[in-house]
């Protein structure tokens, strides 16, 4: 049973396009996540939504608009695509983020590759 | 701000040797999590284990064993008789307890398990 999928695995694409990534997870969690991992494998988190509320908005372009229909879903939509938006973004959720006897521990989607020409 | 430093870039071991795998962390918070992650060469992540900064108490788990000293700010990983299957990146990661969790994470540690 997949967990926290995301479409596409892989995504190519010229500068200057706009693209989205799709993420859904099925574990029932109220927080998802969106991190990026540049080419020397550093991971750095970009958002985070909490039953669809943004809680997380960490230095990215605005470029980048996350967006969360419900809370098993999260997307990420990306305009005017640059070269250095290439990267794997990964996405994650976990069950809560506040209160005691909670894990915090977050269960990451396959990534998806994307690939700016 | 908190900072997660994996001094080790790059391990190799032969398999069946042990290994230890470091992590030094900084954090101004007084209750938070640390993890580990394994990233195999397919690309997805894997939670390995969490720990919560007031249980310092070490952990195994089959050839897996997990070492938190808060007094020196480390959160060690060590794999006993390594095999080829544990050869990935690994990753350690701290967030801070409250409203949001917020995983800061290590430049990660490639080990290389050969035959």
């Amino acid at each position: 049973d997949t967990a926290v999928s995301q479409t596409p695995k892989y995504l190519v694409t010229q500068m200057g396009n706009d693209k989205s990534i799709k993420c859904e997870q099925n574990l029932g969690h109220d927080t998802m996540y969106w991190y990026k991992q540049d080419s020397k494998k550093f991971l750095k988190i970009m958002f985070s939504y909490n039953n669809k509320e943004l809680i997380i908005n960490e230095t990215v372009p605005n470029r980048f608009s996350p967006k969360s229909p419900d809370k098993a879903h999260l997307n990420l939509h990306i305009n005017s695509l640059e070269l250095g938006d290439s990267a794997v973004y990964f996405c994650a959720s976990s069950p809560r983020t506040s209160g005691t006897g909670f894990s915090y521990e977050q269960y990451f989607g396959p990534g998806t590759r994307l690939t700016v020409t | 701000a908190q900072k997660v430093t994996q001094a080790q870039t790059e391990i190799s071991v032969v398999e069946k040797e042990d290994v230890t795998l470091d992590c030094v962390y900084e954090t101004r918070d007084t209750t938070y999590y640390l993890f580990w992650y394994k990233q195999p060469p397919s690309g997805e992540l894997v939670f390995l284990i969490r720990r919560n900064s007031f249980d310092e108490q070490n952990e195994i788990s089959g050839r897996y064993s997990w070492n938190f000293q808060k007094s020196t700010s480390s959160f060690n990983f060590t794999i006993t008789a390594s095999q080829v299957v544990d050869s990935a990146v690994y990753f350690c990661a701290l967030t801070p307890t409250g409203t949001a969790s917020k995983l800061t994470f290590g430049t990660g540690t490639r080990l290389q398990v050969t035959l």
